[in-house]
């Protein structure tokens, strides 16, 4: 699975748009992109998943570059409730399901 | 809908002591993954399950941890004997399907302390 390079923490402000990219340069052909999403004592939430372009759902947006080595997750306007640890995983098709975690990006959101 | 069911949510044991973690997944789902969740490793998966049957157990970290899902509705994970080092948030998640694609649901996790 290709391993994947994210910014350890990020700040922003109420209101803000927040914008985390991940790398995975070693990307193969049929992984797929998912990022999930965790908050203190709770197990890890989905938000997005997506293969190549813009994938776009009622929390977030993700956007694929065509060489697909790098991806980023967008939260618009985001809330103190945002405040959480963003993980960007590479998921292989012919790996069942088995998701490899990073060490994920922690967002801090201020008032 | 209840999600996925884990218990105990808090585990204090004593080193030695035989420890068994549980969990039921959503009704439907025909996966089932166990994590471990450390501050120095982060999220580990150490196996998973599809229909019941192990897939991948290449994760589990030595013959101390064994895992068993006996039907569709029910895993447990054990440590046997625990030690301090499994001091850790274990999670378990279950999907629909297995493929890389299926969304996971996680459980709230059993924080484990072994002393």
């Amino acid at each position: 699975l290709a391993k994947t390079t994210q910014p350890i923490s990020m700040d922003s402000y109420e209101g803000q748009e927040v914008n985390i990219t991940c790398s995975h340069n070693n990307i193969a052909t049929n992984d797929y992109i998912t990022w999930y999403q965790q908050f203190p004592s709770q197990g890890p939430r989905f938000i997005i998943q997506g293969y190549k372009t813009k994938v776009t759902n009622e929390v977030a947006s993700l956007f694929i570059p065509a060489d697909r080595k790098s991806s980023t997750l967008s939260l618009p306007r985001v809330s103190l409730s945002d405040t959480a640890v963003y993980y960007c995983l590479v998921t292989a098709v012919n790996q069942g399901g088995k998701l490899i975690f990073g060490q994920g990006t922690e967002l801090s959101v201020k008032p | 809908d209840a999600g996925v069911i884990q218990s105990p949510r808090h585990e204090v044991t004593e080193m030695g002591q035989e420890v068994t973690l549980r969990c039921k997944p959503i009704s439907g789902h025909n996966s089932l993954f166990w994590y471990r969740q450390t501050m120095m490793r982060g999220l580990e998966l150490l196996i998973y399950f599809n229909n019941n049957v192990p897939i991948d157990d290449s994760g589990m970290p030595e013959d101390r941890f064994s895992a068993k899902m006996p039907n569709a509705s029910f895993s447990t994970l054990k440590i046997q004997p625990s030690e301090p080092r499994d001091s850790a948030v274990y999670f378990c998640a279950s999907s629909f399907g297995g493929g890389a694609t299926d969304t996971q649901y996680f459980g709230p996790g059993t924080r484990l302390t072994v002393l």
